[in-house]
């Protein structure tokens, strides 16, 4: 079966640096996703991996490692609004999303 | 900008009833989606659109239709509402691949709360 793994929740600290890990296996891999989603609200797209290595956009960055299925989500520079679910998602070799259930980030003051 | 936008924002049914959850997106996009979101899973696709005219299923169709008569549109049927059905709905919209999938890029409406007595 196809699996996508994220730790349920993290804890962090304003201003401080997290790391969001997420394990996957699927048949086939054609990219990962990771989305943010606030509380009651609509998942927005946040970045996009195919190819081996870091992508960094501002305080974001996700890196990717294609042989060990794995992926992380770094966020620094941690502030109050960044208090949401982080989802990852999989698009395998039917270019189907397949989403993990996502990691709840509590950010404390 | 709407963007996607979905009616209703909430919505309380009695086992057996049907409904119709609305979306429409201004994007020009060629693929829609409905998913549902339950505490503790993934988004799960219902079903998805990758033109007028053209429907598929999702991993958890049962209970569902939907249709695409235009680009605009794509409504969600729910034809005899059961308690397992309570959820959160989303209608998702993106351009398309040459191939005709979904590019990943994801546009999500602000999601319809179903609850089914």
């Amino acid at each position: 079966g196809q699996n996508i793994d994220q730790p349920t929740e993290m804890t962090a600290t304003e201003g401080a640096i997290v790391q969001i890990n997420c394990t996957y296996q699927t048949s086939g891999f054609n990219g990962l996703f990771w989305y943010q989603q606030h509380a009651g609200e609509a998942p927005t797209f946040l970045s996009y991996n195919v190819l081996d290595g870091l992508e960094e956009k501002g305080r974001f960055s996700s890196f990717l490692s294609r042989s060990k299925g794995y992926s992380y989500l770094l966020l620094k520079e941690l502030q109050m609004k960044d208090s949401a679910s982080y989802l990852c998602a999989v698009m395998d070799s039917n270019y189907q999303l397949i989403w993990g259930a996502g990691t709840k980030l509590i950010i404390k003051p | 900008n709407a963007g996607v936008t979905q009616t209703p924002k909430f919505q309380v049914l009695k086992t057996g009833q049907s409904m119709t959850l609305q979306c429409a997106q201004d994007m020009n996009h060629e693929y829609m989606s409905w998913y549902r979101q339950d505490p503790g899973m993934g988004l799960r696709l219902i079903h998805y659109s990758v033109g007028a005219g053209i429907t598929d299923q999702g991993e958890v169709p049962n209970g569902y239709n939907v249709s695409r008569s235009t680009t605009e549109d794509f409504p969600l049927r729910l034809l005899s509402a059961a308690p397992s059905q309570t959820s959160v709905y989303f209608c998702a919209s993106s351009q398309a691949t040459a191939d005709r999938t979904t590019t990943g890029e994801l546009f999500f409406g602000e999601g319809s709360r179903l609850t089914v007595l």
